[in-house]
């Protein structure tokens, strides 16, 4: 089993839809975790951390399930420039950082 | 400040030549990681380095993949020989410190796209 794992996808959605990704990892003792952006055939971003508590960003809002080992990504009124791949990342502590191979999402006109 | 800054943006090269990526973190910053990326496989951590010492080499995939840090501001990751098997993208990311925090965010450079025929 992958450390982390992801639906690669892709979603197509239409603009001002809502769309959620799930995202599970494997060790119960991972530490932090984030949701990265990366457009095609450029770096990942940081889009936003994930807290215990959950966390908004504007359209984004981030969750976090210890007991289940998720964490997941809304994305509420979509638009054309969202369309990416979404990259979920486990921090195992210190240094460590476990990347998902990421969901792909295409938002249509 | 100019984000990562990573060289050359691509690479094309022959089965059995030694190839060198280069890599400027963001000033101040004291940590800085190299990983490749492949459909397959996403992004895989190489090497991490901290105040220019390699702290964890263990994801080099073996003995043909060289790091080194010389200062603050340069590192290289050097592949001698090359096989088409290394064909990826290879990025380098630096952040302020590594400590797993949920504030502590990497920085990639644009990256390397590898090809070895």
């Amino acid at each position: 089993r992958k450390e982390v794992e992801q639906d690669p996808g892709p979603f197509n959605v239409p603009e001002g839809a809502t769309v959620a990704f799930n995202c599970t990892y494997s060790n119960s003792a991972s530490q932090s975790f984030f949701w990265y952006r990366q457009d095609c055939r450029k770096e990942p971003k940081l889009l936003m951390s994930v807290y215990s508590s959950g966390n908004e960003d504007g359209r984004f809002t981030a969750q976090l399930n210890r007991a289940s080992q998720y964490i997941s990504l809304l994305i509420r009124d979509s638009k054309l420039s969202d369309s990416a791949t979404y990259l979920c990342v486990v921090n195992m502590g210190g240094y460590k950082y476990i990347f998902g191979t990421g969901t792909r999402l295409k938002v249509l006109a | 400040d100019a984000g990562v800054i990573q060289s050359p943006r691509h690479e094309v090269t022959e089965m059995g030549q030694e190839v060198t990526l280069r890599c400027k973190p963001i000033s101040g910053h004291n940590s800085l990681f190299w990983y490749r990326q492949t459909m397959m496989r996403g992004l895989e951590l190489l090497i991490y380095f901290n105040n220019n010492v390699p702290i964890d080499d263990s994801g080099m995939p073996e003995d043909r993949f060289s790091a080194k840090m010389p200062n603050a501001s340069f590192s290289t990751l050097k592949i001698q020989p090359s096989e088409p098997r290394d064909s990826a993208v290879y990025f380098c990311a630096s952040s302020l410190v590594a400590g797993g925090l949920a504030d502590d965010e990497q920085f990639f450079g644009p990256g390397t796209r590898l090809t070895v025929l």
